[in-house]
Order: structure tokens, then C-alpha cells, then sequence
């Protein structure tokens, strides 16, 4: 099982609010991504870092942003809600310099936008 | 256009039984295959990952092959269990981006009945 660690699981909100989902691990990783899953279809990254200061945009157009201040830590916040952002939210890190390069991705964050 | 496509889409078989997901990639150039397991409501777990060079590659009861000529792997579940439910995720990462850019496939949904 691997350390990487998101909260809320589960979150219900209403149009127009504020939210930061929060990824955390614990590996010592340098990179770090988000991805957007919806039922039943692949995953799409939406984000990714590099290392502390460093962010860069995904394939999937994506209006949330991200931060990278500490290297354990890569919150997603979207600043304003729509029904549209409804969808599963997955983080996931992976070590620098390994020859796999495996990513170990978090439980998820499952956002419901009313 | 780089891509994964898997199939079947959704299989149901009895416990103790096995089975074979296949992946069929258009991915170049072409690094590794990964399969992942994605439990409902989890973030995928690693199950094997294959280079260019390796035909085979066993975890437990899972068994994975490629064929880097065809662009074809498979995944085969021996004497499967009730835990096997889940949706198998290949991905494939290319080496041509600095990123080492993976492509997801959509899953087959895997269902083990009693």
C-alpha cells in the first residue's frame, strides 16, 4: 500500500464554493500529478509537478489550479464550482530517477457539485 | 494518436475460473506497459509493468505478456476470487517526452461471482 494520502474522500458542495482537495505522501517523491476520472472512462492529467515550484497543466483542460510549496504536498483548488467539475479526483506521485517510473496513486477524491 | 484500447469492457465469470483481458496499443515510441488494478471508489494499484524486452512478467495469480511487434499485451487471472472484482487498467507510457507521458486505457470491469 502506498503512502499517498487524500482528503476529503467524499465531498458535496453547492455551485460557486471554494475547494481545496489535499494529496499528501509520505515517500519523498518529486513528482507528483492530478488526474480526472469519470465513470467508466480513463484517466486524464490534469496537472503535474516536477519537484517544490514547479507546476505545469495536464492534457485535460482544467480550470482548477495547484501549488507546490512543500514536496509531500500538492493541493488542487478550484475557486469556484460548477456541476461540470463533478468527478472522481486522483492523485498520485512517482520517484525521480526510477527506471519504472510507477506511479502510486491515492484513494481518491469523489466530488459531487450540486 | 497515440492510443490504448481495451477489451472486453466488462466481464463476469464464476469464482475459481480464469480469464484473459487484453490491451491493444498504438503508443511510439513505445517505454512500458503497466496493468493496474482499480478497486470501486480506490486509486489503481500496480500490478506488473513489462519493457520493450520482456514477454512475460508474473504477480501471484496474474500473469501478464506482451507482444512489443503486435502492440499487444494480455493479462490472464488464474483461479480467480471474489476480491478479483475490479476494473484492469492498462497504460502505456511513451519515451518520446521528457514527462515519460502515460496513455490510459478505459478499463475492463471485472466481476467475480460466487
Amino acid at each position: 500500500e502506498a503512502d499517498i494520502y487524500q482528503t476529503p474522500r467524499y465531498l458535496v458542495i453547492g455551485t460557486g464554493k471554494k475547494i481545496t482537495l489535499e494529496c499528501s505522501q509520505t515517500m519523498g517523491h518529486d513528482k507528483m500529478y492530478w488526474y480526472q476520472q469519470d465513470p467508466g472512462m480513463e484517466l486524464h492529467l490534469i496537472h503535474y509537478s516536477y519537484g517544490v515550484n514547479s507546476t505545469e497543466k495536464g492534457d485535460l483542460s482544467s480550470e482548477s489550479t495547484v501549488s507546490r510549496i512543500r514536496t509531500e504536498h500538492f493541493p488542487l483548488t478550484l475557486e469556484s464550482a460548477r456541476p461540470s467539475h463533478t468527478s472522481q479526483y486522483l492523485c498520485a506521485s512517482s520517484e525521480s530517477g526510477s527506471s519504472t517510473d510507477t506511479q502510486y496513486f491515492g484513494p481518491g477524491t469523489r466530488l459531487t457539485v450540486l | 494518436k497515440n492510443q490504448v484500447e481495451q477489451s472486453p469492457q466488462s466481464l463476469i465469470i464464476l469464482e475459481g475460473k480464469n480469464c484473459t483481458l487484453q490491451c491493444n496499443y498504438t503508443v511510439s515510441p513505445f517505454s512500458n506497459l503497466r496493468w493496474y488494478k482499480q478497486d470501486t471508489g480506490r486509486g489503481p494499484v500496480s500490478l506488473t509493468i513489462m519493457t520493450f524486452s520482456e514477454n512475460t512478467k508474473s504477480n501471484g495469480r496474474y500473469t501478464a505478456t506482451l507482444d512489443a511487434d503486435t502492440k499487444q499485451s494480455s493479462l490472464h487471472i488464474t483461479a480467480s476470487q471474489l476480491s478479483d472484482s475490479a476494473s484492469y487498467i492498462c497504460v502505456v507510457t511513451d519515451r518520446g517526452s521528457t514527462l515519460g507521458r502515460l496513455y490510459f486505457g478505459r478499463g475492463t470491469q471485472l466481476t467475480v461471482w460466487p
